[in-house]
């Protein structure tokens, strides 16, 4: 069965400082990747995905995230991070025989002035 | 295009009563998804239905909850009779066969008292 892992519930910065969430997901076969951004009292708003190709895969926002198939790993990095980036990030994984996806638990980032 | 449209956006109601939450999804869209979100339990995949049919409603957490889409424009997810701890948010998604990310609607916050 597939899993997703965000080891780190929430993450503080200061602004300007650049971020890195991590995600770990688990799956024998071909997946496909996503991050999901959520702000206060609205819904998921997609970040970016990965479906195949680059594994350097850039979304909106100015944020980026690396696709690493030998440690099953889909981290999000951002090089310089906003007081409006505060937000919730969850990470997301999908494989080709349904459009189920599995959502991690999420991880706060927390920007600091 | 609108998005996905959920109402009410909230909704208030005593426990014993019957609550009814409506989404129309992405026009052209095949797949719709039902969640809910809490502190305790994060992101919860309910039930998700491919072209009107439901494929998997294994996260419906009891029999009062029920859910059905009689045409590809309109989904309701009923709970009968609510109880408080129904209380969460519960957002909508759909999404295109072979696209695979999906797209959240904003959500209706329930409180059952």
């Amino acid at each position: 069965a597939q899993s997703v892992t965000q080891l780190d519930s929430q993450v503080p910065v200061f602004e300007e400082a650049p971020v890195e969430l991590r995600c770990n997901y688990s799956s024998s076969v071909s997946v496909y990747l996503f991050w999901y951004v959520q702000y206060p009292n609205q819904g998921l708003q997609l970040l970016l995905k990965y479906l195949s190709g680059s594994t350097l895969v850039k979304g909106i926002n100015g944020f980026e995230a690396e696709f690493n198939k030998s440690q099953t790993s889909f981290h999000l990095r951002k090089p310089s991070v906003h007081i409006s980036d505060t937000a919730e990030y969850f990470c997301a994984v999908g494989r080709g025989a349904t459009n189920k996806l599995i959502f991690g638990t999420g991880t706060l980032l927390a920007v600091q002035p | 295009d609108a998005g996905v449209i959920q109402s009410p956006r909230h909704e208030v109601t005593e426990m014993g009563q019957e609550v009814t939450l409506r989404c129309k999804p992405i026009s052209g869209h095949d797949y719709l998804f039902w969640y809910r979100q809490t502190m305790m339990r994060g992101l919860e995949l309910l039930i998700y239905f491919n072209n009107n049919v439901p494929i998997d409603d294994s996260g419906m957490p009891e029999d009062r909850f029920s859910a059905k889409m009689p045409n590809a424009s309109f989904s309701t997810l009923k709970i009968q009779p609510s109880e408080p701890r129904d209380s969460a948010v519960y957002f909508c998604a759909s999404s295109k066969q072979g696209a695979y990310e999906q797209y959240f609607g904003p959500g209706t916050r329930l409180t059952v008292t």
